[in-house]
């Protein structure tokens, strides 16, 4: 099983709002992800866990709160976004937080701020 | 390819030609390198990687080709299908202590039948 769950696929919230966004793997992966992909951009490294700590923090603004409940979790928490936060929020893991380990990405929530 | 605006670069090829398609990084010290395919409503898929110290890599009718010294990617698809049409990306994964993944600006590759 190579794949990445994400839920929900497409997410409407306001501005005042609290929404989570929630990914999934079961390939015993150690390391997972959160990118950002704007509409005919590339996805955007927003954080990084490994062995459910968190490694990299792209100064993004703290509206967003990734959390790392277990190896196979991760959430992604927001609250007061902005209609620029509109976007495609994608998680991807790999086996460790290794240059050359494969992430294999979920196919991403659609999240649209009004 | 460079992005222009709102605009992904696009190449567009007919059926069972050969597509090649091209990138640049930004990192000299860049040592591990990634193409990924993205499919309308998809998530990026993994095709092929290459190490730094190399300078070609073949998978099945794939290959990349790494020139270090002008710090240039490119993408070769053999006998290009209907289905290779998608955004290709391409990355190179940069060690901060951690390492992250800074993708490039993407290519559409439209495969007419």
């Amino acid at each position: 099983d190579t794949e990445v769950t994400q839920t929900p696929k497409h997410l409407v919230m306001g501005m005042t709002n609290k929404k989570s966004l929630k990914c999934e793997q079961h390939m015993g992966h150690r390391a997972m992800y959160w990118y950002k992909q704007k509409a005919k951009k590339p996805p955007e490294l927003m954080f990084v866990y490994s062995y459910e700590k968190l490694s990299i923090n792209e100064s993004v603004p703290s509206r967003f709160s990734p959390e790392c409940p277990n190896s196979s979790l991760l959430n992604l928490h927001l609250h007061a976004l902005q209609p620029e936060d509109s976007a495609l929020y994608l998680c991807a893991s790999s086996r460790q937080e290794v240059d050359t380990d494969t992430q294999y990405f979920g196919p991403g929530t659609r999240l649209t701020v009004l | 390819g460079e992005s222009v605006g709102l605009h992904l670069p696009t190449l567009s090829v007919q059926e069972g030609d050969n597509s090649i398609i091209n990138c640049a990084y930004s990192n000299s010290a860049s040592d591990y390198f990634i193409w990924y395919k993205q499919e309308s409503g998809k998530g990026p898929q993994f095709i092929i990687d290459i190490r730094s110290n190399m300078d070609k890599r073949q998978g099945q009718r794939v290959t990349v080709l790494l020139n270090k010294t002008v710090k240039h990617l490119s993408l070769q698809i053999a006998a290009t299908q209907p289905g290779d049409s998608a955004v290709y990306f391409c990355a190179e994964n940069l060690n901060t202590g951690g390492f992250k993944t800074i993708f490039g600006a993407g290519t559409r590759l439209f495969v007419k039948a």
